[in-house]
């Protein structure tokens, strides 16, 4: 079966510090790869999606950026973080070839406060 | 622009009651999915319903899907404590994305 880790589990961090959050996929191949943030009470907003290695499309301007150095591994970096990047941080994968008719499954999360 | 928004914003029901939680979205789809989400967990997805179905049933969940209103509901019968959370819908769009609702908060009350 597949799961999905994600770490750390929660992180308070310094404005200006850098960021680095991890997501794995296991017991699947060729995934997409989401990160999405959820600000408190909220809904998703999505950061970046992945269709492969080294292929990442970023849906909104930001001091974030993404990466994805193996199949089933994807980052969420920041060189500097704001305050505003406060939130709940997601990562979903897809079975690639599903289109828009699979169903995505989520991490567990990263609750990210920046002070 | 939000592609699908529920209602209520929040919904407080007591234990053995339904709930009903609808959805409206803006464009044209190819299906519809409702997800849950525990405080301060991940997503979860609890049903997909296609274009061309207009019920769907899984468990104590029953989804309506009403394309030419461009809107869905989600029932859950004899609801129950575990119940209570925040609940998504969700409708695909280009490069296989998802454009999530803001949710609707239920609780149930023991």
């Amino acid at each position: 079966s597949q799961t999905i880790h994600q770490w750390p589990a929660t992180l308070v961090q310094p404005v200006g510090s850098p960021l680095s959050l991890e997501c794995t996929v296991e017991g699947t191949s060729n995934p997409n790869l989401y990160w999405y943030r959820q600000a408190a009470g909220r809904g998703l907003q999505l950061l970046f999606y992945s269709v492969g290695i080294g292929q990442i499309s970023s849906e909104v301007p930001q001091n974030l950026s993404a990466s994805r150095p193996q199949d089933r591994q994807f980052i969420l970096s920041s060189k500097k973080l704001l305050l505003s990047d406060s939130g709940f941080y997601l990562c979903a994968w897809k079975e690639r070839g599903t289109s828009g008719r699979g169903a995505q499954y989520f991490g567990p999360g990263t609750r990210l406060t920046v002070l | 622009s939000q592609q699908g928004e529920e209602d209520p914003q929040a919904l407080s029901i007591q234990e053995g009651e339904n709930a009903t939680m609808n959805c409206s979205y803006k464009t044209s789809i190819n299906n519809l999915q409702w997800y849950r989400q525990n405080s301060g967990r991940g997503l979860v997805h609890l049903i997909l319903i296609r274009s061309n179905e207009r019920e769907k049933h899984s468990g104590r969940l029953r989804v309506t899907l009403d394309t030419s209103k461009k809107s869905s509901s989600l029932l859950i019968t004899a609801s129950r404590a575990a119940d209570t959370a925040s609940y998504f819908c969700a409708t695909p769009g280009a490069n296989s994305k998802l454009t999530f609702g803001k949710g609707i908060t239920l609780s149930v009350r023991p």
